[in-house]
C-alpha cells in the first residue's frame, strides 16, 4: 500500500515553461487537493476534487489547472511557469465520509520541489 | 471562519509530555478541532480529532476546553523525532473536505 505518491520529487523550470505534477493514491479515495507551501507558510490548497471527472478551484487556483480523468490520479499542470510559483506542491486525498461526523482525515504525499527561474 | 491561535514555538525535553494549546474562540457547535503534524520537509500528518469530549490514541491525546474555545494537544513522552510544525485545524469546508492552515506551532524537542 504506497498511499499518495507524487511525481516528480524536485524540479527545475524556466519562466513561461510549463509541466505537469502527477499526484496518485491506491486508497480508493473519492476526494483529492492540491497544495502550496511557501517558506515558513502554511498550506493553501489550489485546487481540489470530489470525485472522478470533477474539479474546483481553491483558494490560489491561477496559473493553474488541474484534471482528474482517472479516481486515482489526480494532475496539477502550470501552463507558463513564473517565479511566484516557486514553492512546494502536496497532494493529499480523503474519503467522501464525513458530513457531520467530521472525519475528514487527510492522507498527504511527500511533496514536490519546484523551483521556476 | 473559526480561527485558532497558536504559539509560534515550543521547546520540550526528551521524554517528557509536550502540551501545545490552541485557542479558537469563535468555533461553532459543529466543527470539529483536527490536529495535524509536518516533519520537516514532509507532507502533513494526521494525528486527532475532536468534537467536544476528551480523545486518546496511540500518537496522542486532545483535550479540548467545555466551552471548546481552547484546546490542547499532549505528546506524553516526546521523542526527538516528535520534533516538527504542529497545525491545529477548526475551520473545515464541509462541501469540499478540505484543510485550511495556519502557521502551527514548531515543536522542538531537546536531548
Amino acid at each position: 500500500n504506497a498511499g499518495v505518491t507524487q511525481t516528480p520529487k524536485f524540479r527545475v523550470l524556466k519562466t513561461g515553461q510549463s509541466m505537469t505534477l502527477l499526484c496518485a493514491q491506491d486508497m480508493n479515495h473519492e476526494y483529492m487537493y492540491w497544495y502550496r507551501q511557501d517558506p515558513g507558510m502554511g498550506l493553501r490548497l489550489i485546487h481540489y476534487s470530489v470525485g472522478e471527472g470533477t474539479t474546483a478551484k481553491g483558494e490560489v487556483p491561477d496559473g493553474y489547472n488541474v484534471s482528474r480523468l482517472k479516481k486515482q490520479n489526480f494532475l496539477l499542470g502550470l501552463e507558463s511557469a513564473a517565479p511566484s510559483q516557486t514553492s512546494v506542491y502536496f497532494c493529499a486525498s480523503s474519503y467522501s465520509r464525513g458530513g457531520t461526523s467530521g472525519t475528514y482525515e487527510q492522507f498527504f504525499g511527500p511533496g514536490t520541489r519546484l523551483t521556476v527561474l | 471562519d473559526a480561527k485558532t491561535t497558536q504559539p509560534p514555538s515550543m521547546d520540550c525535553a526528551e521524554g517528557r509530555a509536550a502540551n501545545l494549546p490552541c485557542n479558537h474562540s469563535t468555533i461553532s457547535g459543529n466543527e470539529y478541532v483536527y490536529w495535524y503534524r509536518q516533519i520537516h520537509s514532509q507532507g502533513p500528518q494526521y494525528i486527532i480529532h475532536g468534537l467536544k469530549n476528551n480523545e486518546t490514541n496511540e500518537m496522542a491525546s486532545l483535550i479540548i476546553t467545555e466551552d471548546r474555545k481552547s484546546s490542547t494537544l499532549i505528546l506524553p513522552h516526546a521523542t526527538l523525532r516528535d520534533t516538527a510544525v504542529y497545525y491545529c485545524i477548526v475551520r473545515v469546508d464541509a462541501g469540499r473536505r478540505a484543510l485550511t492552515f495556519g502557521s502551527g506551532t514548531r515543536l522542538q524537542v531537546q536531548p
